[in-house]
């Protein structure tokens, strides 16, 4: 089966550091998210793309937080600098509008 | 803007009992609605979807129909096991609103054998 790829799956940072996450969606989706994930906040949608151009980024801390598609195989979310409260799961996710969307397994971010 | 609104856990039942979820829904145009779930440590994965009204979506004895007039999408299992123990989202997905995935907030649910 097709897989959306996360990497890296687990990270510790320290505060102050940045923090690049990488998502390569399944080829020929035309529609990336990004989520984030806490126990308080339940899922967050942080940013999104239709054929590598953002469509809604209103989600994120623009002061921190940057979102890109630099090609069609790469999506990458980037955090600087690294707060403690940005500790989540961040989750990438693609697909084709109605068929559904297909998750990666996230990369769990501990900033410290 | 869209809102998903599913009642909210822990649902705690038995092997073999009936499993009910609601999950009622805003949207400004004529949405697509999911059912995701999420077991311990993994990401989430697609349970089942209908893209119009009176669809009937089912997977893994999982069944959810999409209706119109209630605005609802209500997940249900006949007879849940233990390997059923999850958190479940409803989710939709507007063409009004750019095909945005609006999540409720989760139920999760517990199966004791």
């Amino acid at each position: 089966d097709a897989r959306v790829t996360q990497t890296p799956r687990d990270k510790v940072t320290e505060m102050g550091q940045e923090v690049t996450m990488r998502c390569q969606p399944i080829l020929g989706h035309n529609t990336v998210f990004w989520y984030r994930q806490t126990m308080m906040q339940g899922l967050e949608l942080l940013a999104y793309f239709r054929n590598r151009a953002p469509l809604d980024d209103s989600g994120m801390p623009k002061d921190r937080f940057s979102a890109e598609m630099p090609d069609a195989t790469l999506a990458t979310l980037k955090i600087q600098p690294s707060e403690p409260r940005d500790s989540a799961v961040y989750f990438c996710a693609s697909g084709q509008s109605n068929y559904g969307y297909t998750f990666g397994s996230g990369t769990r971010l501990t900033v410290v | 803007g869209d809102s998903v609104t599913q009642m909210e856990g822990p649902v705690t039942l038995s092997e073999e009992a009936f499993l009910t979820i609601n999950c009622t829904y805003t949207a400004t145009g004529y949405p697509s609605l999911f059912w995701y779930v999420q077991y311990p440590g993994e990401g989430l994965q697609l349970l089942l979807k209908a893209t119009k009204a009176d669809d009937k979506g089912s997977n893994k004895g999982f069944e959810a129909t999409y209706r119109k007039e209630t605005t609802s999408f209500h997940l249900e299992k006949g007879s849940v096991q233990v390997s059923d123990s999850a958190v479940y989202f409803c989710a939709l997905s507007d063409n009004a609103a750019g095909n945005k995935l609006t999540f409720g907030g989760g139920t999760r649910v517990l199966v004791k054998p």
